[in-house]
């Protein structure tokens, strides 16, 4: 079965605090992983796609790496504007639509 | 600035009337957007897959003739829930995919309370 889970679930860290938040994946034939970041009451955000195993983007403070079973979105010496729920999610096989994981709810205290 | 643009941000509605909201992709055509639901503090669900020029696909358990799908441009989708409901209450979020599925975006998002 297609599954996509994220942990932890809820995350708080220290301004500074570097961490990673965890994407796990079981999807065959995977076209794409997804990273968003999404506000209170707002859309997803787009971050970053990732297509093969050994690919990593970054973008200000995060960084995001792929293997075959899992994403990782690392964080370095967050402030508290990176408080957010973060998303990922990716298209399950013959769809065009993206399968979201739970998120994970970052908050960092100043 | 956005890509996708969702309109409006925040309706209340009573019992029993219809609520229309937009979706538009701005910077690129779209035969394909699809429409999402939130409830608090979880993950997206996809309700549907709207088609330009054709029926809107549903997921399991969408009751179509609650959520009308149109797509009459290759910009512009939008959904129309009838004879809302307070169990209609909920963060609807529509989504465009650029044709390469290198990126997908979001629209800001549509918060319904059915009062």
């Amino acid at each position: 079965e297609d599954q996509v889970t994220q942990s932890p679930e809820a995350l708080r860290l220290q301004e500074g605090e570097s961490s990673s938040l965890n994407c796990s994946y079981t999807v065959s034939g995977l076209r794409g992983l997804f990273w968003y970041r999404q506000d209170p009451g707002k859309g997803p955000e787009f971050l970053f796609t990732l297509y093969s195993a050994g690919e990593e983007k970054e973008k200000e403070r995060l960084k995001a790496t792929l293997t075959k079973k899992e994403s990782f979105l690392h964080i370095t010496a967050p402030k508290p504007e990176d408080s957010a729920t973060y998303l990922c999610a990716v298209p399950l096989p013959g769809a065009n639509n993206l399968f979201f994981g739970t998120g994970t709810r970052l908050t960092v205290i100043p | 600035g956005a890509v996708v643009s969702q309109h409006p941000s925040r309706v209340i509605c009573k019992s029993g009337t219809s609520v229309k909201i937009e979706c538009r992709s701005l910077d690129f055509q779209a035969t394909t957007m699809f429409w999402y639901r939130q409830f608090p503090k979880q993950s997206l669900m996809l309700m549907a897959t709207s088609n330009e020029g054709s029926k809107a696909t549903y997921e399991q358990g969408v009751e179509k003739d609650k959520f009308l799908i149109n797509h009459a441009s290759l910009t512009l989708s939008t959904l129309t829930v009838t004879s809302a409901h307070p169990e209609d209450s909920s963060f609807y979020i529509c989504s465009a995919n650029k044709w390469d599925f290198t990126e997908a975006f979001f629209g800001q998002g549509t918060r319904l309370t059915v009062v």
